[in-house]
């Protein structure tokens, strides 16, 4: 299985900061990540595919890149509504597709 | 809008069998990828597996031997049926969409149901 590592757990920050956080593969996917955010008692939704593909009505501060092992998922100008878990997913092998095990972006 | 639906009882008894469905309204099973993932509470996601084209299906190796998945095309829904249930079932269910069949399996998943919790008790 393709482990994904994700860094940090916890990101503290507030309302107009730039956040970056990490996802590693352990072993190259090329440039088939994903990354999702998820809101407590809701399912991960989809921000980023293909490593930098914004998916459509997703906001432009959110910004994917990397490919091979090494990803990042940066938002500029945090809003309030971007406090919540942030998941990659690979999907180059999928028996199993595997995930991160999430950061979480909290309001400091 | 492609909209699913996951549907399922939330309690289940230990070394029971667990039967969820996915209805998928809005568009065709047959044109998609379908994979159920699951989350323990306060835990991350797991891919359990998938179905395409109603009986082709792939699973993960760590669940693959109490797993089965499949379409179900005349009430355009998705079914997952888990064997020999311990507490450490005990998640929410998610269906996810994943790629068109003709381009493959390498797509990430762009719809998700809402969920379903299942706890597994006596």
């Amino acid at each position: 299985d393709i482990q994904m590592t994700q860094s940090p757990s916890t990101l503290s920050a507030s309302v107009g900061d730039s956040v970056t956080f990490t996802c590693r593969a352990s072993q190259s996917i090329s440039r088939w990540l994903a990354w999702y955010q998820q809101k407590p008692g809701k399912a991960p939704k989809i921000l980023i595919y293909k490593a930098s593909i914004l998916e459509s009505g997703v906001p432009s501060r959110f910004r994917g890149s990397g490919s091979g092992t090494e990803f990042t998922l940066s938002i500029t100008s945090l809003q309030p509504d971007d406090f919540a878990t942030y998941y990659c997913q690979q999907y180059k092998d999928f028996a199993p597709y595997t995930f991160g095990q999430g950061t979480k972006v909290e309001i400091k | 809008q492609v909209q699913l639906q996951e549907s399922g009882p939330g309690l289940v008894r230990p070394s029971e069998t667990l039967s969820l469905t996915c209805t998928v309204s809005g568009g065709s099973i047959t044109s998609h990828y379908w994979s159920w993932i699951r989350q323990p509470p306060g835990k991350g996601l797991e891919w359990i597996g998938s179905v395409y084209y109603t009986q082709n299906t792939d699973f993960n190796p760590s669940l693959k031997s109490r797993v089965s998945i499949s379409g179900h095309t005349s009430e355009n829904q998705i079914s997952l049926q888990m064997t020999s249930l311990t507490a450490a079932d005990t998640a929410v269910y998610y269906c996810a969409r994943g790629g068109e069949v003709l381009t493959g399996p390498h797509d990430a998943f762009d719809i998700w149901g809402q969920g379903t919790m299942v706890i597994v008790s006596s």
